[in-house]
């Protein structure tokens, strides 16, 4: 089974601080995605790479960047959090193409920014 | 511009019985759709993925059917049990707009 980890469940930081989100799939999957949830937004694409060290943006990149140096790994950064970043974070991963695989997904992060 | 919606956006009904929820996307040049379950607080568990060549597919109680033409498809439960109850949500892939676009669920309750 594929498997998709993010390493923190539920984070509380402060308005202003640095805040990094780790995700790591055991599958050999080229593609890696970052997405928020909101209620009543549903689920929004912040941004996703189909290979090492590549990135694109998605719908919402503002606030946000990524960083990918390892094919398993690809983290989520929010340079200076803000609490319109309280959200659910989402890690996915695929295999063939970007937009046409399967995605599975990892158990979420739930953020709180003070 | 790729809508996908879902309705209804809460459904409950009682153990046993046989329900289908609903999937409408607005763009038919789709690659693929898939479904997904959402328990509270936790990730996306993927169900169900339907290659837009194909008109079915099948997992144990679910079956999910896809009509690219009409913009349809449906999910169908079979004899529901309450650990069924969760969000579903159905996404897209494919289109002009390249990346997976996602309904925004339909919460099912089954009540024992």
């Amino acid at each position: 089974d594929v498997k998709v980890t993010q390493s923190s469940r539920y984070l509380v930081k402060r308005t202003g601080e640095k805040v990094f989100l780790e995700c790591v799939q055991d599958m050999d999957h080229e593609n890696m995605f970052w997405y928020r949830q909101d209620p009543g937004l549903g689920l929004r694409l912040i941004y996703f790479s189909y290979d090492v060290k590549m990135k694109e943006k998605g719908d919402i990149p503002e606030g946000y960047s990524v960083s990918r140096e390892k094919k398993e790994r690809f983290s989520l950064i929010l340079e200076s959090a803000s609490t319109n970043q309280t959200s659910m974070y989402l890690c996915a991963s695929s295999f063939e193409g970007w937009d046409t695989g399967e995605l599975f997904f990892g158990e979420g992060s739930r953020l709180t920014v003070l | 511009k790729q809508e996908v919606t879902q309705i209804p956006a809460a459904l409950s009904v009682p153990e046993g019985e046989n329900l289908v929820l609903n999937c409408s996307f607005t763009d038919s040049a789709i690659y693929n759709l898939q479904w997904f379950r959402q328990d509270p607080g936790k990730g996306l568990t993927s169900l169900l993925l339907i290659q837009s060549s194909q008109r079915e597919q099948t997992s144990g109680r679910l079956n999910a059917s896809l009509d690219k033409s009409s913009g349809r498809s449906t999910l169908y439960i079979a004899a529901s049990q309450p650990g069924d109850s969760a969000t579903y949500l159905c996404a897209v892939t494919g289109g002009s707009q390249g990346n997976l676009i996602f309904g925004k669920g339909t919460k099912l309750s089954v009540k024992p």
